[in-house]
This record gives structure tokens, sequence and C-alpha cells, in this order.
């Protein structure tokens, strides 16, 4: 499977704990970007990797909340101190800039990682 | 700032007919991207079509066609002949120049029947 693959699937965990989740892009991808999705909603971004730089980081992204691309392939993505309001899906997505300044290409995503807080 | 409004929560459809899901955007921005993208229960959202806002035509892609009306600032999506595998729910989202957020809107569930 030469898609973007992410891991655990599901992770179940108490409020407090820190957890950490994992997302091998498509090899050939350069950028990389975290989303988060709860219950009837669509997704809301979190951040963005060019390579290994993070360049862009939403808001949303306390900081409780980090993510890392080291060496510019995988990505992860980590929630200390975990809430309820954590629960959500997390989705991973990667494409192929060309630098340009407005990219129109298509996102590539994840099956995402399903948290559950207690 | 960015907005996406899906105001269909859901869609009903039978086999082999049309549908349009609706999606009106706000941005001050003239320079901007609209997306849509399907979600079935697996969870992995899969790229349908994308339309540039300088693009003059409407975007096709296969049985996707996407009705730009840039005045009205609303992109809507245009199934045709429709598909049980078509069952999912969709969003609409749009990225303005310069930035890679992509800004989704909350989703329209679509059914189709035989």
């Amino acid at each position: 499977d030469t898609g973007v693959s992410q891991n655990p699937r599901h992770k179940i965990t108490k409020r407090g704990q820190n957890v950490t989740f994992r997302c091998d892009p498509i090899s050939e991808h350069n950028r990389l970007y975290w989303y988060r999705q709860t219950l009837g909603q669509g997704p809301e971004f979190l951040t963005y990797f060019q390579n290994e730089a993070q360049l862009e980081k939403s808001r949303l992204l306390s900081d409780r909340f980090s993510a890392e691309r080291p060496k510019g392939s995988f990505s992860t993505l980590e929630i200390q101190r975990t809430e309820q309001g954590d629960s959500a899906m997390y989705l991973c997505a990667s494409s192929f800039g060309s630098g340009a300044p407005f990219y129109t290409g298509e996102l590539f995503f994840g099956e995402g990682s399903r948290l559950t807080v207690l | 700032a960015q907005k996406i409004t899906q105001t269909q929560p859901g869609m009903f459809v039978q086999e082999k007919e049309a549908v349009t899901l609706d999606c009106t955007y706000d941005t001050s921005d003239p320079s901007y991207g609209l997306f849509w993208y399907k979600q079935p229960s697996s969870g992995e959202m899969i790229f349908l079509i994308y339309q540039g806002s300088y693009d003059q035509q409407n975007a096709t892609e296969g049985r996707y066609s996407l009705n730009f009306q840039k005045a009205r600032k609303s992109a809507n999506l245009v199934i045709s002949a429709s598909q049980l595998g078509d069952s999912a729910m969709y969003f609409c989202a749009m990225r303005e120049e310069g930035f890679q957020k992509l800004v989704f809107g909350t989703g329209t569930r679509l059914l189709v029947s035989p």
C-alpha cells in the first residue's frame, strides 16, 4: 500500500495521559498536514510541514500539542496531558508542492487516528 | 476570514439520478481555490474536484462537475448518474493564495438508494 499511513488507528486513553500519533506520507511528497475532525464537523487544520520545517500552525494547536517531522519523512503528533475535549479523529495528509506560492493540487489523506479520552 | 457553508446536512437520491450538493464560501482574497472531498465510512478523505478562482470554465472530473458562480460565492458539486458507492459524507473546502490551510465546511451526507 503506497498511500498515507497512520498509526495507531484507534487509541483510548485516560485523561492526563500523553499520546503520540505517527503519520507516514506518500514517499515522494514533501508536504505534510495534520487536521482534527470531531463528530459532525469538517476537518480543522492543525499544522503544515514542508520537508522538515513547520511552516503553518493553527491557534487550535495549544501548548499541549506538538508536531515534528524530523527528517522530512514521517511525522508525529503528540498530545500531552490529554483532556476529554481532545477526543477526535486526527487526520494526516500529504502532497507534493513545487514551491509555487499557490499550490493547486490535491491532498492525499490517511484513514485517521481516532482518539478517545476517558 | 475564510468560511465555508454547507446548508444540507443530508441528501437522498436514487441510483442513476443527478444530485447537487450546495456550498457557499466567504473570503476577501481575490485568489483562492475550492475543493470537494468525499469521506466514506472508512474515514479517508478522497479528493474529487478543484476549481481555481480565476478559472474561466467550471471544473469537471468524470461524473463530478463543479457549478462555480463567483458573484454568488457558490461552488456546488453536481454528481451525475449517482451510484450506490457515492453514499458518503461530502465536504467543500477552500484555500486562500499563499496559505496551505484548507478550511472545510460541515459536510453533507449523501445517501444513494437503489
